[in-house]
């Protein structure tokens, strides 16, 4: 298993550009997060989804949107990417609930000029 | 509503010193995790607990969940320099659907 894979690695935007960053896991897992970390920060919660098809806010959802067609993917989308995007964004998968371990992705570093 | 604090945010130690980080809770909680996330790279989970007054190990890390299950406890003997990272605690409380994340504890280890 591949686990939680997330592209790209790195991503330079400039302010006002959309992009998607991707994640995909093999695992089966219903529960899929969206994750930002700033510098020195821990994680905050953008949106997550409890299967295909569900997708609910976290703590700081604005400036971004997700979809869940599939079990496998869960991808964020940037709309007018802004300086204060700039962050490593983590995807991470769990089992069955929120509360059961979660496996992370490598992570997409990205940063808006 | 749901608050936790993880105390220290910095640690700095020299190889072979002990270290412990607390995570601390508002509310009583139905059970924490622990993850570390090495610089540069992602959290890893370490391990759970969900029993008032549990006790785990694993090599030189011990874990505590506190009897009122309000607090909890990570504690390395004899830091390496492959401890360093970032240690988070991450909980679970009443009928949250989703963990709340500690903001972690930095460790560094001068060799």
């Amino acid at each position: 298993n591949a686990g939680v894979t997330q592209t790209p690695k790195f991503r330079i935007l400039k302010i006002g550009q959309s992009m998607t960053l991707q994640c995909a896991q093999d695992m089966n897992h219903n529960y899929m997060y969206w994750y930002r970390q700033d510098p020195g920060m821990g994680l905050k919660l953008i949106y997550y989804s409890v299967g295909a098809g569900i997708t609910d806010k976290g703590e700081v959802p604005n400036g971004y949107n997700v979809s869940r067609s599939t079990t496998e993917d869960f991808p964020l989308r940037l709309e007018l990417a802004a300086p204060s995007q700039t962050s490593v964004y983590f995807c991470a998968s769990s089992l069955r609930t929120s509360t059961d371990t979660q496996y992370f992705g490598p992570g997409t570093r990205l940063t808006v000029l | 509503g749901q608050q936790v604090m993880q105390i220290p945010q910095y640690q700095h130690v020299q190889e072979g010193e002990d270290f412990t980080t607390y995570c601390n809770s508002s509310t009583t909680l139905s059970n924490i995790q622990w993850y570390k996330q090495r610089p540069g790279g992602h959290p890893v989970f370490l391990i759970q607990l969900v029993k008032s007054g549990e006790v785990k190990k694993q090599k030189r890390l011990t874990f505590q969940f506190g009897e009122a299950k309000k607090n909890s406890s990570l504690h390395i003997t004899a830091t390496q320099t492959t401890d360093v990272g970032t240690y988070f605690c991450a909980l679970k409380a009443g009928n949250n659907r989703k963990l709340i994340w500690g903001l972690g504890t930095s460790l560094a280890v001068n060799p």
